[in-house]
């Protein structure tokens, strides 16, 4: 069974200044797909970003890229430039690509963007 | 735009009572999922659907059932609700993807607040 861990419930930041969310993984299997959705007080989960994990190079999306670490099991993720609408629930997800496209998803970090 | 409808966005009901919550999908995906949110847990599989009348259980069915009669439809059954249950219900579905498709992306719906008093 996979676990994903985000060890911070809660963080904070400045507006424009940046980031970094934490998750990390445990998994036995090599074919598998790691994500970062948001979820914002109006609670319409929203995909962030997605890595595969077959792939070396980390993912980017606008303001908000990755540092996967797959030897350490670990998935982060960077906010640049900071907005106010960044605020909300951030969950770590983790996909067996072999187990019919469930997700295991973090316990979740509250983030709280101030002006 | 792909949409994921849940029928009820807040729902009180009392202890004992048999619970229906109701998601729909439009793009004809063939898998769909039922997550309970509780604070510091994130989300827990309850249950989903690969097909037509298929299920499958996830990491927390005890106290639930499910109905997938149709593709696009797939509910969630509290036979009797107990207060324990109370929690924010989220419905996701997703196309199925073979390894290298990158068409993995699950949608999720608003999520129904039950409250059982």
């Amino acid at each position: 069974a996979q676990t994903v861990t985000q060890s911070q419930p809660e963080m904070s930041v400045q507006e424009a200044e940046t980031v970094t969310l934490s998750c990390t993984y445990d998994t036995s299997e090599n074919n598998y797909y790691l994500f970062w959705y948001k979820q914002p007080p109006s609670r319409q989960m929203i995909l962030v970003i997605r890595q595969e994990a077959y792939k070396q190079q980390n993912a980017t999306e606008n303001r908000f890229s990755v540092n996967f670490q797959k030897a350490a099991k670990s998935f982060s993720l960077k906010i640049s430039d900071s907005q106010l609408g960044d605020t909300a629930m951030y969950f770590c997800a983790f996909m067996n690509g072999n187990a019919g496209n469930m997700l295991t998803f973090g316990g979740g970090t509250r983030l709280m963007v101030k002006p | 735009d792909v949409k994921v409808t849940q029928s009820s966005r807040y729902l009180v009901k009392r202890t004992g009572e048999k619970v229906f919550l109701e998601c729909v999908q439009d793009m004809d995906h063939e898998n769909m999922f039922w997550y309970r949110q509780d604070p510091g847990l994130g989300l827990r599989l309850i249950y989903f659907s690969y097909d037509v009348k298929m299920k499958e259980k996830g990491d927390i069915p005890e106290g639930y059932s499910v109905s997938r009669e149709k593709k696009e439809r797939f509910s969630l059954i509290l036979e009797s609700a107990s207060t324990n249950q109370t929690s924010m219900y989220l419905c996701a579905s997703s196309p199925t993807g073979a390894f290298g498709i990158l068409n993995t992306e699950a949608f999720f719906g608003q999520g129904t607040r039950l409250t059982v008093v």
